[in-house]
């Protein structure tokens, strides 16, 4: 089965510029998940979709930070402009909850690395 | 509020047993989970324990969860070079989401 998949694997982009990063969550899983993991803050949560709606943005830095889910197959995470601090390693994750009884184990992509020069 | 703490780094010799160590402070946490992240890629899960366990044995793993104290700590035996990365603990301090720490880098020295 193919696992979370998320494009582009690498982006170094110019201060300024709008960066775009892409999903595809595992197919059938009901919850997707935007982490940004740095040095200095670890691994953080910035939304979270269930069902194609997002539940919870309160991790999204600031109004730069904007995320869809315009179907069950597929997220974008978009940055504009983009800055400098927003360097990191961008995660896209997903899960299947059956019930609160079953544990809601998070699968996550292999990462897109942004660098803003 | 939630949080999870680990220590940061963690050096063993190969074929010596590995401890990582993890507290957390949701106490209504159902599931503690134990991810790996190897340079350059995502984190994979590794194993994951049910709240009303004590201990967990997979292979060379073994999980032990003191509810009392909100401690976890991952053992890995007979640890191998391949074994080096950063180690998540996770706790799923809400109904769909995982609080993660900031993760224990392992390294596995010859």
């Amino acid at each position: 089965d193919a696992g979370v998949i998320q494009s582009p694997r690498h982006e170094v982009t110019e201060m300024g510029q709008e960066v775009t990063l892409r999903c595809k969550p595992i197919s059938g899983h009901d919850y997707l998940f935007w982490y940004r993991q740095t040095m200095m803050r670890g691994l953080e949560l910035l939304i979270y979709f269930n069902n194609n709606v997002p539940i919870d943005d309160s991790g999204m830095p600031e109004d730069r930070f904007s995320a869809k889910m315009p179907n069950a197959s597929f997220s974008t995470l978009k940055i504009q402009p983009s800055e400098p601090r927003d360097s990191a390693v961008y995660f896209c994750a997903s899960s299947l909850i059956s019930g609160r009884g079953s544990g809601n184990t998070i699968y996550f992509g292999e990462g897109s690395w942004l660098t803003v020069v | 509020g939630e949080d999870v703490e680990q220590s940061l780094f963690l050096s063993v010799r190969e074929g010596d047993s590995s401890v990582i160590n993890c507290t957390y402070t949701d106490s209504s946490s159902t599931y503690l989970y134990w991810y790996k992240q190897e340079p350059g890629a995502g984190l994979q899960l590794l194993t994951y324990i049910f709240s009303n366990m004590d201990m967990k044995q997979d292979q060379r793993l073994t999980v032990l969860l003191n509810k009392k104290d909100k401690h976890l700590s991952l053992r890995i035996a007979d640890t191998q070079t391949g074994d080096s990365a950063i180690y998540f603990c996770a706790e799923n301090s809400g109904y769909s989401t995982l609080t993660f720490g900031k993760g224990t880098m392992l390294l596995v020295s010859p």
